[in-house]
């Protein structure tokens, strides 16, 4: 069973910009959970949506948005690039009734 | 406010000896725990997990142990392999959907 996917692996954006990044779940996974990892603030919860639906959110601002499409596939966006957002995305999946996720290699952005 | 604290930020062990990796968590609404394993450029990899009605799980070279009164939980790894060096995880979840709360991290290295 092919993992989680994540695409691109990397991305060079300047301050103000806007950026898309893409999640393929497991097969059969329904929940996409999105984070963000910074030297500073570690791994932070983003969010998470399940049958295209956001059940949850963490603490960012609004600048940063998601969705869910009818396969599982998930997308989110940043708009208005800070510098502060260059980090580490990692998206990660998991069956309804689990609480394991499973994370995918995660998008590089760095933002200049 | 840190609701999983690794209060390790390395941890250098012999190969063929134990490691032990410790986590402290602060919300009691946590039921159910997650170690994941993490090399550079690449997501996490879930490793053990144990729901809050155990207070041990083992799985191969590695083991799991919560105390729930103490709020601490541990992994240990033994025997210790070279291949284990990096970064270790722990992780928390509760009733907040496909939200896990991380540690900041121990990096294990694990010496020939």
């Amino acid at each position: 069973k092919a993992g989680v996917t994540q695409t691109p692996r990397y991305l060079i954006k300047t301050r103000g910009q806007q950026v898309t990044l893409s999640c393929s779940p497991i097969s059969g996974h329904r929940s996409v959970s999105w984070y963000q990892q910074t030297p500073g603030q570690g791994l932070q919860f983003l969010f998470e949506y399940f049958s295209e639906t956001q059940r949850n959110k963490g603490n960012f601002p609004g600048r940063f948005s998601g969705r869910q499409f009818s396969n599982s596939r998930s997308e989110m966006n940043v708009s208005t690039l800070e510098l502060g957002d260059s980090a580490l995305y990692l998206c990660a999946s998991s069956l309804t009734q689990e609480n394991i996720q499973y994370f995918g290699a995660g998008t590089r952005l760095s933002v200049l | 406010d840190q609701q999983v604290k690794q209060n390790s930020p390395s941890l250098s062990v012999q190969e063929g000896r134990i490691s032990i990796l410790n986590c402290d968590y602060t919300n009691s609404m946590f039921d159910y725990f997650l170690w994941y394993k993490k090399y550079p450029a690449e997501g996490p990899t879930f490793l053990i997990s144990i729901s809050s009605i155990k207070d041990k799980n083992e799985d191969g070279r590695f083991t799991v142990f919560l105390n729930k009164s103490a709020k601490h939980l541990s992994l240990h790894i033994v025997p210790s392999q070279p291949g284990d060096s990096a970064v270790y995880f722990c992780a928390a979840s509760g009733t907040s959907y496909g939200k896990l709360t991380f540690g900041q991290g121990t990096i294990l290295t694990v010496h020939p």
